[in-house]
This record gives structure tokens, sequence and C-alpha cells, in this order.
């Protein structure tokens, strides 16, 4: 069964800092890779989405993340914070229809 | 991409009740998802829900707890039963979008159980 591993449940960062969010997958085959944001009170929006195209993917609101496939990562990155980024984020890969998501992401931003 | 509405977006019951979850939906859509999510925890898929056939639960959700309809293409519900404090949980309804393994979230039901 494909998995994903988040390092890190709660990230602090200052405003105008490098956001880094870290994820490790497990997959016998090529993976679809996601990363979702949750903001407090709100459901799941979709961030970004790895299809085996480009190994470097651009999302909305300036994330990106790269596909390593020797690394077996995909870490998300922001180059410098705003304090709307404070939310939830989950990184989620799936396998056929269905999505398995790690345990999530807590980003603070410190003005 | 879709847009999913969920009704009630929170609910304070209790317990021994049950209360029936909406998700709409603004295009037709093939698969819907729904998915628990505990407090402070992730998203755990509870159960797909395809029109015209039964829903197919994972490993730990049955139906007598938690049944689903899925009654067209836009529409389905999640009923959480004969309620718990255990089953205080954000749930969330999803839809596999036009392009394949790609699914996009309602806002959720926040439910508390007392």
């Amino acid at each position: 069964a494909q998995s994903v591993t988040q390092l890190g449940s709660h990230v602090s960062v200052s405003e105008g800092a490098l956001v880094l969010l870290r994820c490790n997958y497990s997959s016998s085959v090529p993976p679809y890779l996601f990363w979702y944001v949750q903001y407090p009170n709100q459901g799941l929006q979709l961030l970004l989405k790895y299809t085996s195209a480009a190994t470097l993917v651009k999302g909305i609101n300036g994330f990106e993340a790269e596909f390593k496939k020797s690394e077996t990562s995909f870490h998300l990155t922001k180059p410098s914070a705003h304090m709307s980024d404070a939310a939830e984020y989950f990184c989620a890969v799936s396998e056929g229809y269905k999505l398995s998501f790690g345990a999530g992401t807590t980003v603070t931003v410190r003005a | 991409s879709a847009v999913i509405s969920q009704k009630p977006s929170r609910d304070i019951c209790q317990r021994g009740t049950s209360l029936t979850i909406q998700c709409q939906v603004d295009s037709q859509v093939t698969m819907m998802f729904w998915y628990r999510q505990q407090p402070g925890q992730s998203l755990t898929l509870i159960a797909t829900a395809n029109q015209g056939s039964e829903a197919t639960y994972e490993s730990g959700f049955v139906i007598d707890k938690f049944p689903i309809s899925r009654p067209n293409l836009t529409f389905s519900t999640l009923t959480v039963s004969n309620m718990s404090p255990e089953d205080s949980s954000i749930y969330l309804c999803s839809v596999e979008g036009e392009a394949k393994n790609i699914q996009y979230f309602g806002a959720g039901t926040r439910l508390s159980v007392l």
C-alpha cells in the first residue's frame, strides 16, 4: 500500500521567511502526489499535484513542490511566508481512486 | 474544479441520536467519498459512494454505523448513527474531478456529540 510521511507536525516561520514542509512517500509504482491546505474552520483546498509530468510543480498562492524519485520525497516550499499562510498542510498519495493522507503539518507565521 | 456544498456546517448532538450530512455537487460526478477527521488528526476514508450501487466501506467502518445514500450523480448523504462522544469529528465529502485521481473537498461538517 502507498503511504506518505510528513516530517514535523508543527512549523513556525517568520513572515517573509522560507516555508519548507517535508513529505516522503512509499510507493511501489510511480505515484500521484498532492499537497492540500486546510485553513481554520474550512475544508481542504488543493495546492498542487504531481502526476508524472514535470518534477517541479507550481501551485497556488506561490507554493511549489519538487518530486525527487531518488529521495522518495515531495517537499513543499514557498520562498516568502505571508501571514495568510497559517494553516494545516497535508501531503497525500493516491492509490487508484483512494487518497492516503499524511498526519499533517501546522504552519504558524510570526509577524 | 467542482463546487461542493455540505450541510450542516456544524452541529451539536446528544449521544444516542443520529445525524444526516448532505453533500451536493454542482456537476455530475461518478465517485463521491466520505472522510472523517478526528480532532488533531489526519483524514481517514470512511467509504466510497457510487451512484446506483452500495457504498464501499473501508476497514473499521460499517454500514450500520455510517449508512450512505447516493440517489443521483450530484448528491450523497452520510448518516452517523447512534452517536457517542467518540464520533465528534469533522466529516468531509469529496468528489473526483475531471482529471482522474484528483479529489475536491467540501468545507466539512463539524460534529460535537455530548
